[in-house]
């Protein structure tokens, strides 16, 4: 399958703070997800990007399809204890129809 | 978005048997896929359920160790077989609709093999 880095791996940040994780691919997808998971959960959609250069926002969330379509990131605005998980980019290279994960992004915010 | 059943949601397993993970989906969609998360780590994806057909298998996933049926739009099982420790994992089914611009999650089958 298709093999996508996410960095950083891990963040460990106050409350408040923003947040940024980004995702690149060796090759070029169509649609990139951001997924959130919680323990014991399935992934939760976030976000979801369709072209090159979309910039979505859900709430504090913004996301971004990057322009070559290797590579996409996820910003979280004005962290709070909520926002604790682990954070997952997806992506779907064309033609298929499989998407395919990063490798996440476990996320920590401090009181 | 979908409402995604899987059973179970965990199992403890005795080594050399199978195990049937079912999902079940509350309106038809077009793509079923079936995952693999390994504790701690990301989601690998096992196959897609293609509806009335063999399932298309990733590198490193055969057929024989996880059968996977789709008898309809709105229903698959993934089998485990010849189980071993090294199948302890998380099991999840996602589902996609027309476009398959989306993917949607269950809340997976959390297996053990002792």
């Amino acid at each position: 399958g298709q093999q996508l880095n996410q960095s950083p791996q891990s963040m460990f940040i106050q409350e408040g703070e923003d947040v940024s994780m980004n995702c690149t691919s060796s090759s070029i997808f169509n649609t990139w997800l951001w997924y959130k998971q919680d323990p014991g959960e399935g992934p939760v959609l976030l976000i979801a990007l369709y072209k090159a250069g979309e910039l979505t926002s859900n709430g504090r969330l913004t996301a971004q399809f990057g322009i070559t379509r290797k590579d996409s990131f996820l910003n979280i605005s004005a962290s709070i204890p909520s926002d604790v998980g682990i954070y997952f980019c997806a992506g779907r290279p064309p033609p298929g129809n499989q998407f395919y994960f990063g490798t996440g992004t476990s996320l920590t915010v401090i009181p | 978005s979908a409402v995604i059943s899987q059973k179970p949601s965990r199992d403890i397993c005795q080594r050399g048997t199978s195990l049937t993970i079912q999902c079940q989906v509350d309106s038809q969609v077009t793509m079923m896929f079936w995952y693999r998360q390994q504790p701690g780590q990301s989601l690998t994806l096992i196959a897609t359920a293609n509806q009335g057909s063999e399932a298309t298998y990733e590198s490193g996933f055969v057929i024989d160790k996880f059968p996977i049926s789709r008898p309809n739009l709105t229903f698959s099982t993934l089998t485990v077989s010849n189980m071993s420790p090294e199948d302890s994992s998380i099991y999840l089914c996602s589902v996609a609709r027309v476009g398959n611009t989306e993917a949607f999650f269950g809340q997976g089958t959390r297996l053990t093999v002792v």
